[in-house]
């Protein structure tokens, strides 16, 4: 079936530094994505949304752009601070799909003091 | 405003056994979705419930996996008979709406031995 992919599995940054996660979609009847992020032991944590009406959403220091043309989907965090480390998933899903989500495979987030 | 609440957190069963997972979604919420996470993988939709029904069990093992989600009190994730390939993170999330952000629980973290 189609899925949802993830360029990077492991991403380094410094602290301060800004970070964007990649994200690649292969569902073109998709038309609602978010990013959660999940910490060791606990659930996934919203973030973010986004409609494919829309190409650009901003929140606190994250932003999420997507790209229908690609089928491209990133996450921005701005200034990156220790306690942005997590493993963070796109999801997609579409009004076909029912509700379910899916889930790519992760991008891991270290940032380095 | 509680969240999503999972009970229990960690479930040892040996081979053989039933497991209960339970989920009671946020206030207000009366979409309930289960998925499952194996380590180091994204999760994976298992069934799609509102009160009362099952919307779409798709992704749930045909055999040996249950799921419910009663008039009154938490969605039951059940499984008979477990066996170590169940053994996993099982995440319950929750909607207001179809189609809505899904806000999910701690996890339950099956054991199987």
């Amino acid at each position: 079936g189609e899925s949802v992919g993830l360029h990077l599995p492991t991403l380094s940054v410094q602290e301060g530094d800004n970070s964007i996660i990649n994200c690649a979609y292969s569902n073109s009847a998709s038309d609602y994505f978010i990013w959660y992020k999940q910490e060791s032991g606990k659930g996934p944590q919203f973030i973010i949304d986004i409609r494919s009406n829309m190409d650009k959403r901003q929140g606190q220091r994250v932003t999420v752009l997507l790209n229908k043309t690609v089928k491209h989907l990133s996450l921005q965090i701005a200034a990156t601070q220790p306690g942005d480390s997590a493993v963070y998933f796109c999801a997609e899903t579409g009004r076909l799909d029912g509700n379910k989500l899916v889930f790519g495979a992760g991008t891991i987030l270290r940032v380095k003091s | 405003n509680a969240g999503v609440m999972q009970n229990p957190r960690h479930l040892v069963r040996r081979r053989g056994q039933e497991a209960r997972l339970r989920c009671s979604p946020m206030k207000g919420h009366s979409h309930v979705y289960w998925y499952r996470q194996l380590p180091e993988e994204g999760l994976k939709f298992m069934v799609y419930l509102q009160k009362e029904n099952i919307i779409d069990e798709s992704g749930m093992p045909k055999e040996r996996f249950s799921a419910e989600f009663p008039k009154e009190g938490p969605s039951i994730l059940r499984i008979q008979q477990v066996v170590r390939g169940d053994s996993a993170a099982y995440f319950c999330a929750s909607s207001g709406q179809a189609y809505n952000e899904q806000f999910f629980g701690p996890g339950t973290r099956l054991t199987v031995l």
